[in-house]
């Protein structure tokens, strides 16, 4: 049983426009939420995170987005660059702590 | 200087085989882990070690057996190799005060033949 999903396997943007990616959850113990970023060939690398007590956490061109009525996340990038192509992962823990549960992740492609 | 380090790289080798993965982390985290990702490209946990202790023990078959000889290093060995244990191995450490927030080595990519 898949826990957390993003039902969008990829997504192509036209550079300078905003990127949505989405990641919907089942478990209600979850309290925590992540998202990572992965290229071809490295190991994913973590991106911005927030916490279920906020509904949204801003880094720079990143802004990440829980509803938790919904068991809803979304990640906004904007404006999309073409380094952001890559896979992105959204992943969640409880409160076992550091059991991270994975998203089947999204390809993002950032047209110049 | 690389946080997360995985060798090997690639590994090829053929059924019934047993292998070895290495991992060390040079951050001074506290807690290790492994995750397989499959031919889906879905990341699982298999294993975490807190201190040299095992913490996370997920579905894994008797195979594959992990060993952290100090807690800088936690090395996956895995015995008579199947076909379905071809995929990529994550390492991944974390600090003490946020477990959540992991950082991954570079991934070794097993086939088996």
């Amino acid at each position: 049983d898949q826990q957390v999903k993003q039902n969008s396997p990829s997504l192509s943007v036209q550079e300078g426009r905003i990127s949505i990616l989405n990641c919907d959850y089942t478990n209600s113990m979850f309290d925590y939420f992540l998202w990572y970023k992965k290229y071809p060939a490295e190991g994913p690398t973590f991106l911005i995170s927030i916490s279920s007590i906020k509904d949204k956490n801003e880094d720079g061109r990143f802004t990440v987005f829980l509803n938790k009525s919904a068991k809803h996340l979304s990640l906004h990038i904007v404006p999309s660059q073409p380094g952001d192509s890559a896979v992105y992962f959204c992943a969640a823990s409880g409160a076992a702590g550091n059991k991270l549960t994975f998203g089947g992740g999204t390809r993002v492609l950032v047209k110049p | 200087d690389t946080a997360v380090s995985q060798t090997p790289k690639y590994l090829v080798t053929q059924m019934g085989n047993d292998k070895s993965i290495k991992c060390e982390q040079n951050l001074g985290h506290d807690t290790m882990y492994w995750y397989k990702q499959d031919s889906k490209k879905f990341l699982k946990i298999m294993f975490s070690y807190n201190n040299k202790e095992l913490i996370i023990n997920e579905t894994v078959p008797n195979r594959f057996s992990p060993k952290s000889p100090d807690k800088a290093h936690l090395n996956l060995h895995i015995n008579s190799l199947e076909l379905g244990d071809s995929a990529v191995y994550f390492c991944a450490s974390s600090p003490p005060s946020r477990a959540d927030t992991q950082y991954f080595g570079p991934g070794t990519r097993l086939t088996v033949l």
